[in-house]
């Protein structure tokens, strides 16, 4: 089952900043948030991830509420290229390997 | 770098026959392999996970006899759909797992999927 909620979709202005939020209430104190996108008919596309801390890279950045029960990536100035589904996932641990329990994603269309 | 490679991209089959997707890491070794499931306006769906060298573990529900898998090299694995039928028609997707050491060490890379059609 999957352990995040996300809006199915959402519209944002070209050169504006996007904000996807996701809820993960129930995550333990162990498991990474990982956001991935998926571009129509392509493979994901890995973006940020994070544990307590927030984070930034050259894509995105991702802010994780201190009680870790939400978290937001945020696209600082969309494209139109950044058309596509988001995944908020939570990675868990499975014996010696770890999963990526993913969820519905957040379809996010940039406008001109 | 930590690219994955899939092949075919697409392929259209009859059905009762089976088919073979390749999964290859390029510029990597991955010591996991894991295969995805991904039917039209869903998410995507673990079907199982392959370590090198040994049986792969299928997810419930995922029929081992139908979707052979095999791991046979650090940067090789290999899904067969077996006697498939229309209702395996979906996007297939792989993604490697580098065996390195430190943060990024469970970093899942993935493939750009390949599209199968049983007629």
């Amino acid at each position: 089952d999957a352990k995040t909620t996300q809006p199915p979709s959402m519209d944002c202005a070209e050169g504006r900043a996007a904000n996807l939020p996701c809820n993960h209430s129930t995550i333990s104190g162990n498991e990474y948030v990982y956001w991935y996108r998926q571009i129509h008919s392509q493979g994901p596309q890995y973006i940020i991830h994070g544990l307590k801390n927030n984070e930034t890279n050259e894509m995105a950045s991702l802010i994780i509420t201190e009680d870790r029960k939400s978290s937001t990536l945020i696209l600082p100035h969309a494209t139109l290229r950044d058309t596509a589904v988001y995944y908020c996932i939570v990675r868990v641990a499975f014996g010696s390997n770890y999963q990526l329990i993913w969820g519905a994603g957040t379809k996010l269309i940039i406008k001109p | 770098g930590a690219v994955v490679s899939q092949h075919p991209s697409w392929v259209i089959c009859k059905s009762g026959t089976s088919v073979k997707i390749e999964c290859r890491s390029l510029d990597f070794q991955a010591t996991t392999m894991f295969w995805y499931r991904q039917f039209p306006k869903q998410s995507l769906m673990l079907m199982a996970t392959s370590n090198e060298g040994s049986k792969a573990t299928y997810e419930q529900g995922v029929e081992k006899d139908k979707f052979l898998i095999n791991h046979a090299s650090l940067t090789l694995s290999t899904l067969t759909v077996t006697s498939a039928h229309p209702e395996d028609s979906s996007f297939y997707i792989c993604s490697a797992r580098r065996g390195l050491a430190g943060l990024r060490r469970n970093e899942q890379f993935f493939g750009p999927g390949t599209r199968l059609t049983v007629l």
